[in-house]
């Protein structure tokens, strides 16, 4: 069975110093791995995935994932990060071995203090 | 707007009523989904349609009955809920087939609270 893990509730950075959010997985098969951002009473907005090819993605707001087949982990990073960047963040997976779900993590909030 | 929008915003409900989610996507997607949001719980995917066929039904309890007329509209009616029900639920969209491949397109969620 598939499963995904965020262990961190919560992570508090200073705004302009780099944050990692943290998330490790685990498929039978090979990962198609995910990360969503949720602000305050929205849906979640996509930020980037990993499917093949780089483990290194880049996605949306100047955020970057790195793909760790050997430590099953995705963990999300930005090099500066902005008061705005506070929000919660969703590490998602699904197996390529078949089926329709998408696992998602039970999200880490993000708290950027200025 | 994402694309994907949701209708009501919020929503209040006795126990015994009868009401209506819809969730309307502008994206041209072939896939809809729904998801429910409850505090500090992962996301549960509820059901999965693919080209207005139901290819994923995730032991929901049959209180909850979806219902997609076609590739745009998504709607999940709602019948003698329980407290527990309270939660944000979410349709989102994709352009695949139903795997969410290329991402989900999510809308903004129905709050829904059972009184």
């Amino acid at each position: 069975a598939q499963s995904v893990a965020q262990p961190e509730d919560q992570v508090n950075v200073a705004e302009g110093n780099p944050l990692t959010v943290k998330c490790t997985y685990s498929v039978s098969g090979n990962p198609y791995l995910f990360w969503y951002v949720q602000y305050p009473n929205r849906g979640l907005q996509f930020l980037l995935k990993y499917i093949t090819g780089d483990n290194l993605v880049k996605g949306s707001y100047g955020f970057e994932a790195e793909f760790n087949k050997s430590q099953t982990s995705f963990h999300l990073k930005k090099p500066s990060a902005l008061v705005s960047d506070s929000a919660l963040y969703f590490c998602a997976v699904r197996d390529t071995t078949g089926g329709f779900k998408t696992i998602f993590g039970a999200g880490t909030r993000l708290f950027v203090k200025a | 707007e994402t694309g994907v929008t949701q209708t009501p915003r919020h929503l209040v409900m006795g126990m015994t009523n009868k009401k209506s989610l819809k969730c309307e996507q502008h994206l041209g997607h072939n896939a809809m989904y729904w998801y429910k949001q409850s505090a500090k719980k992962p996301l549960e995917l509820m059901f999965v349609y693919s080209l207005e066929e139901r290819v994923e039904n995730n032991s929901v309890p049959s209180r909850f009955s979806p219902e997609c007329p076609n590739s745009s509209h998504l709607f999940l009616h709602l019948h003698t809920l329980q407290p527990e029900d309270s939660a944000l639920y979410l349709c989102a969209s994709s352009q695949d087939d139903g795997r969410g491949i290329g991402g989900y397109t999510f809308g903004s969620g129905t709050r829904l609270t059972v009184v």
